[in-house]
Formats: C-alpha cells, sequence, structure tokens
C-alpha cells in the first residue's frame, strides 16, 4: 500500500500524560498536513510542512502541540499534558500534483481518547 | 470559515443517481472546487475537482455552474458504500498558493436500499 499511513490507529491515556503520533506521507510527496477533527465537525487544521519546513501554524495549535519533520520523510505530533478536550481523531495528509493542481490525500488517522 | 454551503443531510435510493449541491457564491477567479468524502471512521478520501469545466473520473462527475458560484456532485450510480459525508471545499490550488483545507459541515448522504 503506497497511501499515507498513521501509527498508532488508536490511543488511550490519561489525563496529563504525554501522547506522539507519527505519519508516513506519500513517498514522492513534500507537502505533509496535520488536522484534527472531534465529533460530528469536519477537519479543521493544524500544521503543514513543506519538506522539513513549518510553514503554518493554527491557532489551534497550542504550545503544548508540537510537529516535527526532521528529514521531510515521516512527521510526528506530539501532545504534551494531555486533556481531555484533546480527544479526536487526528489526520495526516500529503499533497502531490494532480492534473497540475496540489491535492491532499489523507491517512487513516490516530484516534485519541484522554481519560 | 469555510467558503462554502451545502444541505446537511440527504438520503439516496441504491442504484439512483445522487445530486450533491454546494454553493460557494464568493468563489475567486483562482480558486478550484474540491470534493472529498469521508466514511465514518476513516480519513478523507478525494473524489474530485474541477475550475469551470465540468469534470468526470471514475467515481463521480462534477457540474460547475456557469457563474462558478454553485455546483453539484453527481455519483451517477449510488451504492450503499456511497453512504458518507460529503465536503466541497473552495481553495486556491496553485502549488505556491495552496495550502490548507478549510472543512464545513458537509453533506451526510445515505443511500438506502
Amino acid at each position: 500500500d503506497t497511501g499515507v499511513s498513521q501509527d498508532p490507529r488508536h490511543k488511550i491515556t490519561k489525563r496529563g500524560q504525554n501522547v506522539t503520533f507519527r505519519c508516513d506521507p506519500i513517498s514522492e510527496h513534500n507537502r505533509l498536513y496535520w488536522y484534527r477533527q472531534t465529533l460530528g465537525q469536519g477537519p479543521e487544521f493544524l500544521t503543514y510542512f513543506q519538506n522539513e519546513a513549518q510553514l503554518e501554524k493554527s491557532r489551534l495549535l497550542s504550545d503544548r502541540f508540537s510537529a516535527e519533520r526532521p528529514k521531510g520523510s515521516f512527521s510526528t505530533l506530539e501532545i504534551q499534558r494531555t486533556e481531555q478536550g484533546d480527544s479526536a481523531m487526528y489526520l495526516c495528509a500529503s499533497s502531490g500534483i494532480m492534473r497540475g493542481r496540489e491535492t491532499q490525500y489523507f491517512g487513516p488517522g490516530t484516534r485519541l481518547l484522554v481519560l | 470559515d469555510a467558503k462554502t454551503t451545502q444541505p446537511p443531510s440527504m438520503d439516496c435510493a441504491e442504484g439512483r443517481a445522487a445530486n450533491l449541491p454546494c454553493n460557494h457564491s464568493t468563489i475567486s477567479g483562482n480558486e478550484y472546487v474540491y470534493w472529498y468524502r469521508q466514511i465514518h471512521s476513516q480519513g478523507p478520501q478525494y473524489i474530485i475537482h474541477g475550475l469551470k469545466n465540468n469534470e468526470t473520473n471514475e467515481m463521480a462527475s462534477l457540474i460547475i455552474t456557469e457563474d462558478r458560484k454553485s455546483s453539484t456532485l453527481i455519483l451517477p450510480h449510488a451504492t450503499l458504500r456511497d453512504t458518507a459525508v460529503y465536503y466541497c471545499i473552495v481553495r486556491a490550488a496553485h502549488y505556491n498558493q495552496g495550502g490548507k483545507l478549510i472543512f464545513g459541515q458537509g453533506t451526510e448522504l445515505s443511500v438506502k436500499p
């Protein structure tokens, strides 16, 4: 399977713990995006990278959140001191060019539950 | 905020065409219309995109009005597996202008036997 992969698919943690999620993009894609989706809502943008550079961060990305893409390939999203409000699906997408235009392809997501 | 308006839900009979409308009255000349869908508990799936001409691929057809203020996604022969939330998104698609997708609430399509 050459699509976007995410690990783990599910994570249950206790409030106050740190968690880290990984995203492996489609290999030739140099842009990588993170989104968060809460129940009943559409995904919300968190941040994106072009190669190693983090080019935009949403104000949703509080100082407890940090994302990295150290070698321009896989990316990690870490949440420190988790809160119950962090419970959500965390989605990763990578983008390539289709018919001359950028198109994002999503992974299956990591579902986080903070108890 | 999302720049599109969609009905919250629609039903469609299996085997019939599903026509999902989207209003994007403030669309700019350099913005494309993208459609994604999200089947329960999965990541969004790209369906199709277009600028001003009608587009068709193996999944769907996209009809964009001449003034580009609205569009319709057509699933020609809906199956039960097409039950999902469908998102219509407007965004600049040139690579140097590209970036985040802004999702609205989408349309929850239920295909019924």
